[in-house]
């Protein structure tokens, strides 16, 4: 069965950084374009950035809010999918999802206030 | 960025007739491999989403048959042939043809 778990998420302060987890079974992170979708409270769905598949070259793309503060990486031993953030603000406050596209995780709460 | 625009943004329902959501793309959505990369969610209470259609018109797996989706170009349907209770939820139309991704503002369906 094909699952994620997402981890890590907490209570940061402004300016503060965070690394959430997302443990994947049943496939291969190397071989899936994956990516973290963010949702602020009581709102709807945003694209944070997403990882290509190996054979498709691996590159990262990020959305504009959090360019040049997120980064998306993986480990493949690990067989799981990171997301670092970095002056974190608290217009960052969300539950972060990773997913396949197809295949959701239950999400992390990542809480940004001082 | 691509604008994705759902009518209506509240849909009360009875139970056993259909319903009908429409989502609109500020361009087209053909790729330039000739697929269009629109899909449809389904987020119920206090869950994740869980991805109902892709590629506009294609059904996920265990994705009940009364579920459908149509459209093309920029104007886009997900129809429900006939509601059930547990269908109760947040719809999301989202498009995948152009960076970044973008989800439509959610369509709330409710049992009337």
């Amino acid at each position: 069965e094909v699952l994620l778990v997402e981890s890590g998420g907490g209570l940061v302060k402004p300016g503060g950084s965070l690394r959430l987890s997302c443990a994947a079974s049943g496939f291969t992170v190397t071989n899936a374009w994956m990516s973290w979708v963010r949702q602020a409270p009581g709102k709807g769905l945003e694209w944070v950035g997403r990882i290509k598949s190996k054979t498709d070259g691996g590159t990262t793309d990020y959305a504009a809010p959090v360019k040049g503060r997120f980064t998306v990486s993986r480990d493949d031993s690990k067989n799981t999918l990171y997301l670092e953030m970095d002056s974190l603000k608290t217009e960052d406050t969300a539950v972060y999802y990773c997913t396949t596209g197809f295949r959701w995780g239950q999400g992390t709460l990542v809480t940004v206030s001082s | 960025d691509v604008v994705m625009t759902q009518s209506p943004l509240s849909l009360p329902v009875t139970l056993g007739q259909p319903a009908s959501i429409s989502c609109r793309s500020s361009q087209s959505l053909v790729y330039s491999d000739g697929n269009t990369y629109l899909n449809w969610f389904q987020q119920r209470p206090g869950q994740s989403p869980r991805r109902l259609i892709y590629k506009v018109s294609n059904r996920d797996s265990g994705v009940p048959d009364r579920f459908s989706g149509s459209g093309s170009g920029t104007d886009f349907t997900l129809k429900i042939s006939r509601v059930e209770a547990e269908d109760v939820g947040v719809y999301y139309c989202m498009q995948g043809t152009h960076w970044p991704p973008a989800f439509g503002q959610g369509t709330r369906l409710e049992i009337k």
